[in-house]
């Protein structure tokens, strides 16, 4: 069965500095997603991507994430400077049509 | 009103009972609707889509009450693997690139 794969699979980062999480999303879905999800609360939407441009975002996808799509098969997100609250789970999904989503695995982002 | 409402639970059944969650939604616009599975500190798994004219998948059936917005979940014959979190999804359109907003889940644990 098709998957969606994240890396890495835990990040611990300082605080002020730079993550990139990654994502190779099923080959021929046309939707890509990135979720987050904080200890103990609800998967929280942070962007779509769809023909190679942010489709919608949310308040929480400020001036500090970012998304790349840069090859034509991985899908990246930036933090340019984490902070404390940024730690959570991180979820890529995707998705064909929009009926529903296949999510990846996840990476969970510790910022100390 | 949240958008995405659900009793978090937990709910304690005994193997073999019978076990419905229900889950209400604000936006009356609401157009596709699924549950999703999430064990501890994993993915959200795509469980089942949920159609008006209510749908079945073994033990597991699935209404959506448009008139009320609240969707369920009704589970048979609980296995111990049913132990999970369950996530009412609910997207405000037919397919597409839109964004959809998870409910809290339902944290269902049988017990032997």
């Amino acid at each position: 069965e098709p998957e969606v794969t994240q890396t890495p699979s835990h990040q611990v980062t300082q605080m002020g500095q730079e993550v990139i999480l990654r994502c190779v999303p099923i080959s021929n879905h046309l939707y890509f997603y990135w979720y987050r999800q904080i200890l103990g609360q609800k998967v929280e939407f942070l962007v779509s991507f769809y023909n190679n441009e942010i489709s919608e975002k949310s308040e929480i996808f400020d001036d500090q994430f970012s998304v790349e799509r840069p090859d034509g098969s991985n899908f990246t997100l930036k933090i340019r400077s984490t902070k404390l609250e940024d730690s959570a789970m991180y979820f890529c999904a995707s998705t064909l049509s929009g009926f529903g989503y296949t999510f990846g695995s996840g990476t969970r982002l510790t910022v100390v | 009103r949240k958008e995405v409402e659900q009793d978090p639970g937990p709910f304690n059944v005994p193997e073999g009972a019978t076990v419905a969650f229900n889950c209400t939604y604000s936006n009356s616009a609401s157009q596709s609707f699924f549950w999703y599975r999430q064990d501890c500190r994993k993915e959200p798994k795509l469980l089942m889509s949920v159609y008006s004219s209510g749908n079945e998948d073994g033990r597991f059936t699935a209404q959506l009450n448009r008139a009320s917005q609240y969707i369920s979940l009704l589970i048979r014959d609980s296995k111990l693997s049913d132990s999970a979190t369950y996530l009412c999804v609910v997207n405000p359109l037919s397919g597409g690139y839109q964004k959809v907003t998870f409910g809290i889940g339902t944290k269902l644990q049988v017990i032997p």
